[in-house]
């Protein structure tokens, strides 16, 4: 069965310094990876996904993340924390479904507070 | 495309009483699945729908809970009778038939039950 860990369930940052949100996988098949935000009070967004192709992914809001294999690993990273950025951020994997479409599988998520 | 639309956006009902949560799909999304989030148990997949046809259900708690997707554009999700532990934010989400694609959700019901 497919599963996602999130190390720290909490993140504190300053603004301007580097963001790194760290999500594992296990999958018995090449996954499908997912980052989504979601703010207060808000559904969830998709920040970036990987499925195929090139491992260094880039999404919205000046995110990205790296699929790597052989750590079954795809961490978030942004360069530089805004204020903006606070928010809640979960990994998801997906083994795909028959037919095509998707079921994603969360991790328990990562509250990201950015401080001045 | 006006996105996932859930009603109410917010529900207080008293334990033992009936209460219906609504999603509207993303018009042309073959799948639509209902989450529940919660504090200490995050965010869990409680039924999917393939074409209107519920697939795995799996992840409904217990009897109390039923799914229905009558057509294309409505699904509910109903517990009878309602209990505290209930208590939670549910999300409705609806992708397309395509691979490589993600689940669009929507805004959440915050569900009280007191």
């Amino acid at each position: 069965a497919q599963s996602v860990t999130q190390l720290g369930s909490h993140v504190s940052v300053s603004e301007g310094a580097l963001v790194l949100l760290r999500c594992n996988y296990s999958s018995s098949v090449p996954p499908y990876l997912f980052w989504y935000v979601q703010y207060p009070n808000q559904g969830l967004q998709l920040l970036l996904k990987y499925t195929t192709g090139a491992t260094l992914v880039k999404g919205i809001n000046g995110f990205e993340a790296e699929f790597k294999k052989s750590e079954t690993s795809f961490h978030l990273t942004k360069p530089s924390a805004h204020m903006s950025d606070a928010a809640e951020y979960f990994c998801a994997v997906s083994e795909g479904l028959t037919g095509g479409g998707n079921k994603l599988t969360f991790g328990t998520g990562t509250q990201l507070k950015v401080e001045l | 495309d006006a996105g996932v639309i859930q009603s109410p956006r917010h529900e207080v009902t008293e334990m033992g009483q009936e209460v219906t949560l609504r999603c509207k799909p993303i018009s042309g999304h073959d799948y639509l699945f209902w989450y529940r989030q919660t504090m200490m148990r995050g965010l869990e997949l409680l039924i999917y729908f393939n074409n209107n046809v519920p697939i795995d259900d799996s992840g409904m708690p217990e009897d109390r809970f039923s799914a229905k997707m009558p057509n294309a554009s409505f699904s509910t999700l109903k517990i009878q009778p309602s209990e505290p532990r209930d208590s939670a934010v549910y999300f409705c989400a609806s992708s397309p038939w395509t691979e490589n694609t993600e689940a669009f959700f929507g805004q959440g019901t915050r569900l009280t039950v007191v």
